[in-house]
């Protein structure tokens, strides 16, 4: 069965800094790979979806996220962290091979931002 | 933009209570889902369905649980007989095939 981890459950950075979330998936095969974002008391909303078309993946809000076969890794950045980021991150991965199967969350990061 | 729409978004019940959490799924999307976030903790698959039919379950979606397509446009989790630990955010999702599966704004759900 897929799974992915999410290495730390909370990370800070200060305002203008680079934002790293690290994410590591189970499975040899490249899967279907997201990240979710959640503001408070808000749903879902993807940041961006890794389909096998290229290894380095743009999202919304400055987002990206660059998927490694041979660290099994799709860590995700930002050059440079806004306040508005501060929310929770999912990293995530499609259960088979179509992204309408279902999908396997990580425990989540919780990212604050430091004035 | 269309999107998958939720009602209630807090529901407050008894322990032992039905409830019903209704979702609107993006108008041509073919494949719907269930999922649930408890408090603090991460979200989990609950079911899936497609063609009028459950196409796959998760060990959390015992017989307390079902869900229906009523009619063209909704979709529903029905919990016959509410626990506390059914407390949790519950999120809808729909889709086509080969395309990302789209969230709604969750259900709260308290259970007392």
């Amino acid at each position: 069965a897929q799974s992915v981890t999410q290495l730390g459950s909370h990370v800070s950075v200060s305002e203008g800094a680079l934002v790293l979330l690290r994410c590591n998936y189970s499975s040899s095969v490249p899967p279907y790979l997201f990240w979710y974002v959640q503001y408070p008391n808000q749903g879902l909303q993807l940041l961006l979806k890794y389909t096998s078309a290229a290894t380095l993946v743009k999202g919304i809000n400055g987002f990206e996220a660059e998927f490694k076969k041979s660290e099994t890794s799709f860590h995700l950045t930002k050059p440079s962290a806004h306040m508005s980021d501060a929310a929770e991150y999912f990293c995530a991965v499609s259960e088979g091979y179509s992204s309408a199967s279902k999908i396997i969350f990580g425990s989540g990061t919780r990212l604050s931002i430091r004035p | 933009e269309p999107e998958v729409t939720q009602t209630p978004s807090h529901q407050v019940t008894q322990m032992g209570q039905e409830v019903i959490l209704r979702c609107v799924p993006i108008s041509n999307h073919l494949y719907f889902y269930w999922y649930r976030q408890i408090l603090g903790q991460k979200v989990e698959f609950l079911v899936s369905f497609y063609n009028n039919e459950i196409s796959e379950k998760s060990e959390i979606f015992d017989d307390q649980f079902s869900v229906e397509r009523p009619d063209g446009s909704n979709f529903t989790l029905k919990i016959r007989s509410t626990k506390l630990e059914d407390s949790a955010m519950y999120f809808c999702a729909s889709t086509r095939r080969e395309e990302t599966q789209y969230f709604g704004p969750g259900t709260r759900l308290l259970v007392l």
